[in-house]
């Protein structure tokens, strides 16, 4: 079946815009994950959803950051007023939970490259 | 709370040698265990798994690693290191339920001549 996908795959925009990425996760997996990626740098996890329980938003750096996840699949992360230190990889990944040999097995998508001028 | 460190932030090997890179993880119980590798410009994939059973997992690529619950461990390890294994590696831990997985800051490993 079809992977974790993410669109755009690049994106530029203007500082102060609004910008909304997209994840369309493995059918089936209840959890999703956001994470950010900047250069050189490590995986920062920005939020997690896990089926209709309420998402965990540790992560989110500041109030310009949400996410929704639409009917428990498609999920849109958002970011209001971007500002050039958001400039980053934004990875999507889901993940069945809840028992078998692949639960929690993240899968990856190929990630929406954002560059804020 | 679950949590993971990889203490070696950068690791430079020649080829040929072998290979081991550091995790070590906070939980109680024992957890479910992954290391990711993710080459340059690359998307993360995954290299191994540990749910229980043999402690000592095979991965691919030639990959494995070992869990020792005394050390709250689990190093990932190659007998030979080739150029194409240069990348960063992720190790990350999920402590069952509906918990999320936690990643460690990742190792950088360098390939040299």
């Amino acid at each position: 079946g079809a992977g974790v996908s993410q669109s755009p795959s690049n994106k530029v925009t203007e500082k102060g815009k609004d910008v909304e990425l997209r994840c369309d996760p493995i059918s089936g997996h209840t959890a999703l994950y956001w994470y950010r990626q900047s250069l050189g740098q490590g995986l920062e996890f920005l939020i997690y959803f896990q089926g209709n329980s309420a998402p965990d938003k540790s992560g989110l750096p500041s109030d310009r950051f949400s996410a929704e996840r639409t009917g428990g699949s498609v999920s849109t992360l958002t970011i209001q007023r971007t500002q050039q230190e958001d400039s980053a990889v934004y990875l999507c990944a889901s993940s069945s939970h809840g028992g078998g040999a692949s639960s929690y097995e993240q899968y990856f998508g190929p990630g929406t490259r954002l560059t804020v001028t | 709370a679950q949590s993971v460190t990889q203490p070696d932030i950068h690791i430079t090997v020649s080829e040929g040698a072998s290979l081991e890179l550091r995790c070590n993880y906070s939980y109680g119980a024992t957890p479910y265990l992954f290391w990711y590798v993710q080459s340059p410009g690359q998307g993360l994939q995954l290299l191994l798994k540990y749910f229980s059973g043999d402690t000592l997992v095979q991965g691919i690529k030639g990959f494995e690693a070992e869990f020792k619950r005394s050390q709250s461990s689990f190093n990932l390890r190659k007998p030979s290191v080739h150029w194409s294994d240069a990348a960063e590696y992720f190790c990350a831990v999920n402590s069952g339920g509906y918990q999320k997985v936690t990643f460690g800051t990742g190792t950088k490993l360098q390939v040299i001549p």
